[in-house]
């Protein structure tokens, strides 16, 4: 079953901007993971957080979670064209139940443009 | 070297036919997964193997049959291939199951069913 959907659908903004992605999902969570899909390619892992942690950082990027309110964030800073990307949220469901299965949002297109 | 590579890349094929999708990861993982991509970029789990062994298997159409002859090596065989079937299917690997572990995918494999 599907757990995070991303916000907005779709976000275009000129370099040097930040962009922010919004990431809700619906039962308690052991870790949120978000992941970037250049156009024709795999997903690659961006940043993985704890549920008991709130912030994390890695170079531009940054994540926070707000478990009580069951979202997450992802900050682009300073963005590159080449981040230009779709962006998933995945959280598995918390128990073993569901098999660990590691549940993908629909994503957020950024496009940033020069 | 490719941490997780499929073939073929790109696969048209009739309605009917019988076909298959090769998966290795060189990365020493335990666990395997399938997924597949919608044209909407939705992004679902197929299955999951740890250690050569059946661990999630989502509501997927029997004619989708996972085949693990070894830890490095996840297979897909699709009988009687169907329009709706028409996606791109990512393999991904990672050291464990579940949100601890980041997954590593692989570039993907476009199936078109004509």
């Amino acid at each position: 079953s599907q757990q995070g959907e991303e916000d907005p659908q779709a976000l275009s903004i000129q370099e040097g901007e930040n962009a922010t992605m919004n990431c809700s999902y619906k039962t308690s969570i052991n870790n949120l993971q978000w992941y970037r899909q250049n156009s024709g390619r795999g997903l690659v892992h961006l940043i993985l957080i704890r549920s008991n942690e709130r912030e994390k950082h890695s170079g531009r990027l940054r994540v926070t979670l707000d478990t009580s309110k069951k979202s997450s964030s992802l900050l682009i800073t300073a963005s590159r064209a080449a981040d230009t990307a779709s962006y998933f949220c995945a959280t598995d469901a918390g128990d073993s139940n569901s098999g660990y299965a590691l549940n993908f949002g629909k994503g957020t297109s950024l496009l940033v443009t020069p | 070297d490719t941490a997780v590579s499929q073939t073929p890349k790109y696969l048209v094929t009739q309605m009917g036919n019988d076909k298959s999708i090769k998966c290795e990861q060189n990365l020493g993982h335990d666990t395997m997964y399938w997924y597949k991509q919608d044209s909407k970029k939705f992004l679902k789990i197929m299955f999951s193997y740890n250690n050569k062994e059946l661990i999630i298997n989502e509501t997927v159409p029997n004619r989708f049959s996972p085949k693990s002859p070894d830890k490095a090596h996840l297979n897909l065989h699709i009988n009687s291939l169907e329009l709706g079937d028409s996606a791109v299917y990512f393999c991904a690997s990672s050291p464990g199951t579940g949100s601890n572990y980041e997954q590593y995918f692989g570039p993907g494999t476009r199936l078109t069913v004509t």
